[in-house]
């Protein structure tokens, strides 16, 4: 099982609606998750972090987190042509000294916002 | 607001040759990681680093790879005996405490011709 998975896409989504990004992850242990944005060419940018159950919301963006079901989620509301993107998940995994400092990328999930 | 600097950008190397590449982390962090992404490919793990010490390190982080922290302020990565398959961008990273947001340079593109 891969540590952390994502649909890689393309999602397409209207201009204005809501893009919903899922990911899942394979260690139980792990307390910290992450969105980051990549455009082409451009280095991973981080736009949201959730270390509990529940929904967290920043501006257009909310992150949601089940650790029961080892699942998290982006929602971005109101997508924008300049959403298109790629979401990468990221999760700190348990590592061989014991502690959580392996922050572990999905393979990503492209967006494509179209007017 | 504080960044994660890296350079050079692009560098271009031999196959077989030694590469430095270098990062400055931001300024109060102390969890530093290199990442590296084939085109095309995954954002992969390498090495997370603290206290002068590596902390964790991927089954790609070989004894091609070492890290050092050579003075307060900057953060290499040395690949040595470089091959065609070593060309990616890679990342560097720091976060202020462990499991804690990790913010990304802009990358150096390497490429072994």
């Amino acid at each position: 099982q891969k540590e952390v998975e994502q649909n890689s896409g393309p999602l397409s989504v209207p201009e204005g609606a809501i893009a919903s990004l899922n990911c899942t992850y394979s260690d139980r242990g792990s307390q910290s998750f992450f969105w980051y944005r990549q455009y082409s060419g451009k280095s991973p940018e981080l736009i949201m972090s959730i270390y509990s159950n529940g929904d967290k919301e920043d501006g257009r963006f909310t992150a949601q987190l089940n650790k029961a079901s080892q699942y998290v989620s982006l929602l971005i509301r109101d997508s924008q042509p300049s959403d298109s993107a790629t979401y990468l998940c990221a999760v700190n995994i348990g590592g061989l000294s014991g502690g959580y400092n392996k922050l572990i990328f999905g393979a990503g999930t492209r967006l494509a916002v179209h007017p | 607001e504080p960044e994660v600097t890296q350079t050079p950008s692009h560098q271009v190397t031999q196959m077989g040759q030694e590469v430095i590449l270098r990062c400055v982390p931001i300024s109060n962090h102390l969890y530093f990681y290199w990442y590296r992404q084939i085109l095309g490919q995954k954002v992969e793990f390498l090495v997370s680093f603290y206290n002068n010490e590596i902390s964790e390190k991927s089954e790609i982080f070989d004894d091609q790879f070492s890290v050092e922290r050579p003075d307060g302020s900057n953060f290499t990565l040395k690949i040595r005996s470089t091959k065609l398959e070593d060309s990616a961008m890679y990342f560097c990273a720091s976060s202020e405490e462990a499991g804690g947001r990790a913010f990304f340079g802009q990358g150096t593109r390497l490429t072994v011709v």
